[in-house]
C-alpha cells in the first residue's frame, strides 16, 4: 500500500520561529510536492522536486524553502514564520509524468498555526 | 498562467438527489484528474481522463472531459452521505510535472 507520511498533524509556532515540515514517501517516486490549502483557494503549489537536490519554485514560494537530500524525503522550511503562513500544508509524490497522467499521492496534511 | 475554475464552490443537497460539478478553463489540458478529499485526510485520486469527449464511470459517479479538453464535469447520481467531501479537479500539461488544481467544490449530502 502506497504511503506518504508527514511529520506532524498539528503544529503551533510563534511568529519568527523557524519551522520544519517533513514528508516521507515509500514508493520510490521521483517527484515530490509541497502545497498549501486555504479555504476557497484550493491547492497552491509552493515548491516541487523532480530529483534529489533538484527543486523548482511553484506558484507561491515566497517565505519558504525546501530540501531534498534523499529521494524519499522532502522538507519544507519556513525560515521565519509569519501569521499569514497559518494554513494546511499537504505533501504529495508521484512518478515522472508525461501528460499529467500519473497519480499524485498525498499525505494527511499538517495544520500549522502561527501565533 | 493556466487556471481551473470549479463551480459551485459549495453544494448541500439531500440524499438521493443528483448533482453536477463543473471544472472550466480557457486553457487546453493534456489530461484532467478528479480527486476527493475527506476531513483530516489528503486528496485521493478518483479518475483521470485524457481524450476529448471521454466519459468514465465509477459506480454512481460519471466524469466527462470536454471535446476541446478545456473543461470537465462530475455527475453524481442518487447522492449518498458517503459522497460528502471536497472534490478537486486538476489539469495536467504535456511535459509538465505539476498539476493545476481548481479551488474545489465542497459537497455535503444530508441524510
Amino acid at each position: 500500500d502506497v504511503k506518504v507520511t508527514q511529520s506532524s498533524r498539528y503544529l503551533v509556532k510563534r511568529t519568527g520561529e523557524k519551522v520544519f515540515l517533513e514528508c516521507v514517501q515509500d514508493m520510490d517516486h521521483e517527484n515530490m510536492f509541497w502545497y498549501r490549502q486555504d479555504p476557497g483557494l484550493g491547492l497552491r503549489l509552493i515548491y516541487f522536486s523532480y530529483d534529489v537536490k533538484m527543486k523548482e519554485k511553484g506558484d507561491i514560494p515566497e517565505g519558504y524553502s525546501v530540501s531534498r537530500e534523499k529521494k524519499e524525503r522532502f522538507s519544507l522550511i519556513l525560515e521565519s514564520a509569519s501569521t499569514n503562513q497559518t494554513s494546511m500544508y499537504l505533501c504529495a509524490s508521484s512518478l515522472i509524468t508525461y501528460r499529467g497522467l500519473e497519480t499524485q499521492y498525498f499525505g494527511p496534511g499538517t495544520r500549522l498555526l502561527v501565533l | 498562467t493556466q487556471l481551473l475554475e470549479q463551480s459551485p464552490q459549495f453544494l448541500s443537497i439531500q440524499e438521493g438527489e443528483n448533482l453536477t460539478v463543473y471544472c472550466n478553463s480557457s486553457s487546453v489540458f493534456s489530461s484532467l484528474q478528479w480527486y476527493r478529499q475527506e476531513p483530516g485526510e489528503g486528496p485521493v485520486l478518483l479518475v483521470t481522463v485524457v481524450t476529448g469527449g471521454e466519459v468514465k464511470k465509477l459506480k454512481r459517479l460519471t466524469f466527462q472531459f470536454g471535446d476541446a479538453r478545456k473543461d470537465s464535469s462530475l455527475h453524481i447520481t442518487a447522492a449518498q452521505p458517503g459522497d460528502t467531501g471536497l472534490y478537486l479537479c486538476a489539469g495536467g500539461d504535456q511535459g509538465a510535472q505539476k498539476l493545476v488544481f481548481g479551488q474545489g467544490t465542497r459537497l455535503t449530502i444530508n441524510p
